[in-house]
């Protein structure tokens, strides 16, 4: 079955600095690739996806990009605000599937 | 608005006492699945659901049922609950399982068993 892995499983970055978590995963059928973001004491949510016909994508200061051939897949936060500080946890799915594989999560702190 | 609604909130239970978390969307959604949260470990699936009368396990289903009576609820149900089964509880659903759609999730429940 899928297995997602994800590091670091803490960062700390200066406010302004980038961000940037990674995953990579083990079912090659995989072809969605969705990140969540949760704050302390929240739900978790989706703040972005990529589906596997896309190498990038962005939402402002948010981006996502995937590599198929080595199996990985990075979320990119830039210009890091105190509001970016929470836990992100990164997913994989094939459509043929009916669950979705979460990685262990990344807890993001900004520091002022 | 638009919801999955979990109760309780939290919840402080007694070894081999049953329980029932409650989670109701009002959606229309088809899928239906509940994950718990443990430090390090991410969010594992527990139980989903495809649709009504429709459930299958997830990766961790051991000491846990569920219920698909209706299209808008999902209860979890812990016969005889654990301590290794304190956790965060989560349930989500989305429109369809069959094409990648975003989660929406439950506020979460708080679990501890003693």
């Amino acid at each position: 079955g899928e297995n997602v892995e994800q590091h670091p499983s803490t960062l700390s970055v200066q406010e302004g600095d980038s961000a940037v978590i990674k995953c990579t995963y083990s079912d090659s059928a995989s072809n969605y690739f969705p990140w969540y973001k949760q704050e302390l004491g929240k739900r978790p949510q989706l703040i972005i996806d990529i589906r596997s016909n896309v190498g990038e994508k962005k939402d402002q200061r948010i981006a996502v990009t995937l590599n198929k051939t080595a199996k990985h897949f990075s979320l990119h936060i830039t210009e890091t605000q105190p509001e970016d500080s929470a836990v992100y946890f990164c997913a994989a799915r094939k459509s043929s599937a009916s669950k979705i594989i979460f990685g262990s999560g990344t807890r993001l702190s900004i520091r002022p | 608005e638009a919801q999955v609604t979990q109760n309780p909130r939290y919840l402080i239970t007694v070894t081999g006492k049953k329980l029932t978390v409650t989670c109701s969307q009002n959606m229309n959604h088809e899928y239906m699945s509940w994950y718990r949260q443990d430090p390090g470990l991410g969010l594992r699936q527990i139980y989903y659901s495809m649709n009504v009368e429709v459930t299958d396990k997830g990766d961790v289903p051991e000491g846990y049922k569920v219920s698909r009576k209706e299209k808008r609820n999902f209860p979890l149900i812990l016969e005889s609950p654990s301590p290794n089964q304190t956790s965060l509880y989560f349930c989500a659903s989305s429109p369809t399982p069959a094409t990648n759609e975003k989660l929406f999730f439950g506020s979460g429940t708080q679990l501890s068993v003693l």
